[in-house]
């Protein structure tokens, strides 16, 4: 069975400071990756997602992640974060034998002006 | 997503009560899901439907069943509610030629068992 871990369940920046988001994934087939973000009493939303080809991913407000197959890893990172990034930030993965993602635990950003 | 719509957006009932917690969505796709969410647990995923008699056991089943009535409509009914099932209930909608099976999410269903 397919599983995510997200090491970091709270996290605290400073405006300007840069961000890194750890996830790992267990799964040793094919996988889609994605990065969903849910901004303060709103739904989850899709910030990026990986299928195939680049490993480096770049998706909505300057975030970007980085599929390394040998760590099994989907790292979130953006270089200079904003208060509007407060938000809980939840790593997935999918395969396509199950048709299913499943979510990680979720990451708690919260940047201080 | 303005496509996928909950209702209520909010409950509170009390133990023992039946609830109903409705999705409908206009993006066409013929597959749903309900999660809930807890803080420290992420989401979990409850049951999931790939079309009109396709409904399948998710994760945390227990306690839940589930009714697809159309194509754009999948309905989450807690039978006997209580207390621990007090949580943020999302239903997710996801298209089956996407080949990466992003999930489009509805606003969330806060719901408290007393």
């Amino acid at each position: 069975a397919q599983s995510v871990s997200q090491h970091n369940h709270h996290v605290i920046l400073s405006e300007a400071a840069s961000l890194e988001l750890g996830c790992n994934y267990s799964y040793g087939g094919t996988v889609n990756l994605f990065w969903y973000v849910q901004y303060p009493g709103q739904h989850l939303q899709l910030l990026l997602k990986y299928f195939s080809g680049d490993p480096l991913v770049k998706g909505i407000k300057g975030f970007e992640a980085e599929f390394i197959k040998s760590k099994f890893s989907f790292n979130l990172r953006k270089p200079s974060v904003q208060w509007s990034d407060t938000a809980e930030y939840f790593c997935a993965v999918s395969s396509g034998g199950y048709q299913k993602v499943t979510f990680g635990t979720g990451t708690k950003l919260q940047v201080i002006p | 997503d303005a496509d996928v719509t909950q209702t209520p957006r909010n409950r509170i009932t009390k133990t023992g009560k039946r609830i109903m917690l409705e999705c409908s969505q206009t993006k066409g796709h013929d597959r749903m899901y309900w999660y809930r969410q807890d803080p420290g647990l992420g989401l979990r995923l409850i049951y999931y439907s790939f079309d009109v008699k396709d409904i399948n056991k998710g994760e945390i089943s227990d306690g839940y069943s589930v009714s697809r009535q159309a194509q754009a409509k999948f309905s989450l009914s807690l039978e006997s509610a209580i207390p621990n099932q007090t949580a943020l209930y999302f239903c997710a909608t996801s298209d089956y030629r996407d080949p990466t099976d992003t999930q489009y999410f509805g606003p969330g269903t806060r719901l408290t068992v007393l």
